[in-house]
């Protein structure tokens, strides 16, 4: 059984498109997190989650919606996507908001926009 | 802006050689990760150290976090093949609720 899952594992779109990237998990989890990794592999972390209840909201373009129907699903949203945008998203899962928690990882999904 | 500083950046040896990469950044944390990433995956966490000095171990690779909180290194002794990966560690702030990741150290063990 998968743990975290993300759907689409890959997404090439061309720019000024909107696009959504879905996260499920099922380890029963409160939290559940978004994470940007660029061609550097730098990971960063953009939103976070706790009960459906946003708690960390990194400096990221309002391009950028998060939404969670239950704390299973944390999509995201992107408007009017641009070729910076273009990089590997990681949807993440912990059992408390408190990120010293241990986090389980999706697979990713890697956008590109041309 | 707070940092994580991985060192080195990338590192190729042979197998059965050891190793040791450091985190470093001016900022006190109040508890710090490691994780390996595979090509293709998510990053999967190795070990969480929370309390200054502290040291642990995990089969062939052993974390320490620094006294004073602001730096760590992970060990790998005797290197295998299957230890190829990206190590990043993150730290977490409480002050300032914040979780930064590393820049990260890409190892590839030579058989």
């Amino acid at each position: 059984d998968t743990a975290v899952s993300q759907t689409p594992k890959y997404l090439v779109t061309q720019m000024g498109n909107d696009k959504s990237i879905k996260c499920e998990q099922n380890l029963g989890h409160d939290t559940m997190y978004w994470y940007k990794q660029d061609s550097k592999k730098f990971l960063k972390i953009m939103f976070s989650y706790n009960n459906k209840e946003l708690i960390i909201n990194e400096t990221v373009p309002n391009r950028f919606s998060p939404k969670s129907p239950d704390k299973a699903h944390l999509n995201l949203h992107i408007n009017s996507l641009e070729l910076g945008d273009s990089a590997v998203y990681f949807c993440a899962s912990s059992q408390s908001g408190a990120l010293s928690y241990e986090q389980y990882f999706g697979p990713g999904t890697r956008l590109t926009v041309t | 802006t707070q940092l994580l500083e991985q060192s080195p950046q990338f590192l190729s040896i042979q197998e059965g050689e050891n190793l040791t990469v450091y985190c470093n950044s001016s900022s006190v944390f109040s508890s710090l990760q490691w994780y390996r990433q595979e090509p293709g995956e998510g990053p999967v966490l190795l070990v969480t150290v929370v309390t200054g000095g502290e040291v642990k171990k995990l089969k062939r690779l052993t974390f320490q976090f620094g006294d004073a909180r602001k730096d760590s290194s992970l060990h790998i002794t005797a290197a295998q093949p299957g230890d190829t990966g990206l190590y990043l560690c993150a730290g977490f702030t409480s002050g300032t609720y914040k979780y930064i990741f590393g820049t990260g150290t890409r190892l590839k063990v030579l058989a």
